[in-house]
C-alpha cells in the first residue's frame, strides 16, 4: 500500500518558473525523502528531511515538513527543462521498515 | 560505474514462463531492496536483505515470487508461472544499514504476453 499522496498529479510550467509539489502521508514517520525518476529509469535520491526538521535546502531544492499536518512540500526554483521528471515522496518509519512511496507528481518544464 | 546495476533491462516472456532478474548493489552496501512499479504508480516494496538474510518477505506479492542473496552480494528475484498482471518495472536498491538513503538501479521492465 502507498502512504504518500502527491499533489498535483501532473504539473506543467515554463522554464525559469518555480515548481511546487506537495505530499501527504498517513502515519508517524522518522524521515521523509524526495526522489526523482526520469522516464523509464531508476529513482535518484534528492533530499531527506527528518521528522524534527521543518525546512531543508539543497541547491535549487527547498523541502518543508509539517508533521502536525502530515505533509511535505518540494519547491524547485528556477526550473530547467532537465528537471522534467516524476517526483516521489517516500516515508520511513524506522530503521527496519521499508520506504513507502506516493504515486508521484509528473513535472514537465517547457523550454 | 559503481552504482546499482540490474540485468536484464528488458524482458518479454509468455504467460506461464519463469523469469529471473539479477541485481548487483553498490559493493559496500549491506542492505538490498526489491520494489515493483506499475505504470503511473510509485514503487511498491517487495522484500529486502541485510547481507544474506532476508528480513522481510511478507510483502512479496504471492508465493510465485521469491528472492535470494546467497553470498550477501548480488541478489536474484524470480517469478514463477508469470501472469499478465506481473508486467511492471522491477527496481532494486541498496543502502548501508546505517543510512536512510537508498540508491536505485535502472530497473528491469517485464512484459508478460
Amino acid at each position: 500500500s502507498q502512504q504518500g499522496e502527491e499533489d498535483p498529479q501532473a504539473l506543467s510550467i515554463q522554464e525559469g518558473e518555480n515548481a511546487t509539489m506537495n505530499c501527504s502521508y498517513k502515519t508517524s514517520i522518522n524521515n521523509l525523502q524526495w526522489y526523482r525518476q526520469n522516464s523509464g529509469r531508476g529513482l535518484v535520491h534528492l533530499i531527506l528531511i527528518r521528522s524534527n526538521e521543518r525546512e531543508k535546502h539543497s541547491g535549487r531544492l527547498r523541502v518543508t515538513l509539517d508533521t502536525s499536518k502530515k505533509s511535505s512540500s518540494l519547491l524547485i526554483t528556477a526550473s530547467r527543462a532537465a528537471d522534467t521528471a516524476s517526483y516521489f515522496c517516500a516515508t520511513n518509519s524506522g530503521r527496519n521498515t521499508p520506504l513507502v512511496f506516493g504515486k508521484g507528481t509528473r513535472l514537465s518544464v517547457i523550454a | 560505474d559503481t552504482g546499482v546495476s540490474q540485468d536484464p533491462r528488458h524482458k518479454i516472456t509468455k504467460r506461464g514462463q519463469n523469469v529471473t532478474f539479477r541485481c548487483d548493489p553498490i559493493s559496500e552496501h549491506n542492505r538490498l531492496y526489491w520494489y515493483r512499479q506499475t505504470l503511473g504508480q510509485g514503487p511498491e516494496f517487495l522484500t529486502y536483505f541485510q547481507n544474506e538474510a532476508q528480513l522481510e518477505k511478507s510483502r512479496l506479492l504471492s508465493d510465485r515470487f521469491s528472492a535470494e542473496r546467497p553470498k550477501g552480494s548480488f541478489s536474484t528475484l524470480e517469478i514463477q508461472r508469470t501472469e499478465q498482471g506481473d508486467s511492471a518495472m522491477y527496481l532494486c536498491a541498496s543502502s548501508l544499514e546505517t543510512r536512510w538513503t537508498q540508491y536505485f538501479g535502472p530497473g528491469t521492465r517485464l512484459l508478460v504476453l
